[in-house]
């Protein structure tokens, strides 16, 4: 079985540029997840899907961040402008949720985005 | 708010020496506990978990007891190897809720 694929693995940009990853969840996982990692941090959530739906992105600065689950399966999450602050790994996790429960998560590799 | 607090790093070890990383944790239900491994450009791997109070939970040698008591996750292993040179992440996650909380993570090296 596949696990979660994550492109590009590395992306250095200057600041003030757009800049884009990808990410295709385990099949048939409904909850798909997008966290960023600063050096000697654990992960920290930016937005949450169940499904198609954006259900907790209470993190995610809106005004640069942008995320996308458009039929469920992959995701995209943007980052435009990007900020020197913005250099981290950005993970991608996903689940099997139901609601009544809580599951263990999946992650991919990472993108680690470099701001220069 | 619900959280996790790990042991500080880095650790450092010796090969075959006995390997224990403090987790705690505050929640205001009922979590499951996680610990999940990193190796160095990789993501995260489950290594183990536990969902409710005296689980224990087992993995490549590894354990971790769910203790509600005193609020607690450690991570234990009995000789370390090499190869178990990571970074360890202790997580929880409330029942009905995939709001995962992550310590900071603990470095473990462990030398020849």
């Amino acid at each position: 079985e596949a696990g979660v694929v994550q492109s590009p693995r590395y992306k250095i940009i200057e600041k003030k540029q757009p800049v884009a990853f990808w990410c295709n969840p385990i099949s048939g996982h409904n909850t798909l997840y997008w966290y960023r990692q600063n050096l000697g941090q654990g992960p920290e959530l930016l937005i949450r899907y169940e499904n198609e739906e954006a259900v907790d992105d209470s993190q995610l600065p809106k005004d640069r961040f942008s995320a996308e689950r458009l039929k469920g399966v992959d995701s995209t999450l943007k980052i435009q402008p990007a900020e020197l602050g913005d250099s981290a790994v950005y993970l991608c996790a996903s689940s099997f949720a139901l609601a009544g429960g809580s599951y263990e998560q999946y992650f991919g590799p990472g993108t680690r985005l470099t701001v220069t | 708010g619900n959280s996790v607090t790990q042991m500080e790093g880095p650790v450092t070890l010796s090969e075959e020496a006995f390997l224990t990383i403090n987790c705690t944790y505050t929640a205001t239900g009922y979590p499951s506990l996680f610990w999940y491994v990193q190796y160095p450009g990789e993501g995260l791997q489950l290594l183990l978990k536990a969902t409710k109070a005296d689980d224990k939970g087992s993995n490549k040698g590894f354990e971790a007891t769910y203790r509600k008591e005193t609020t607690s996750f450690h991570l234990e292993k009995g000789s370390v190897q090499v190869s178990d040179s990571a970074v360890y992440f202790c997580a929880l996650i409330l029942y009905n809720n995939n709001d995962m909380r992550f310590g900071a993570g603990t470095r473990l090296t462990v030398k020849p």
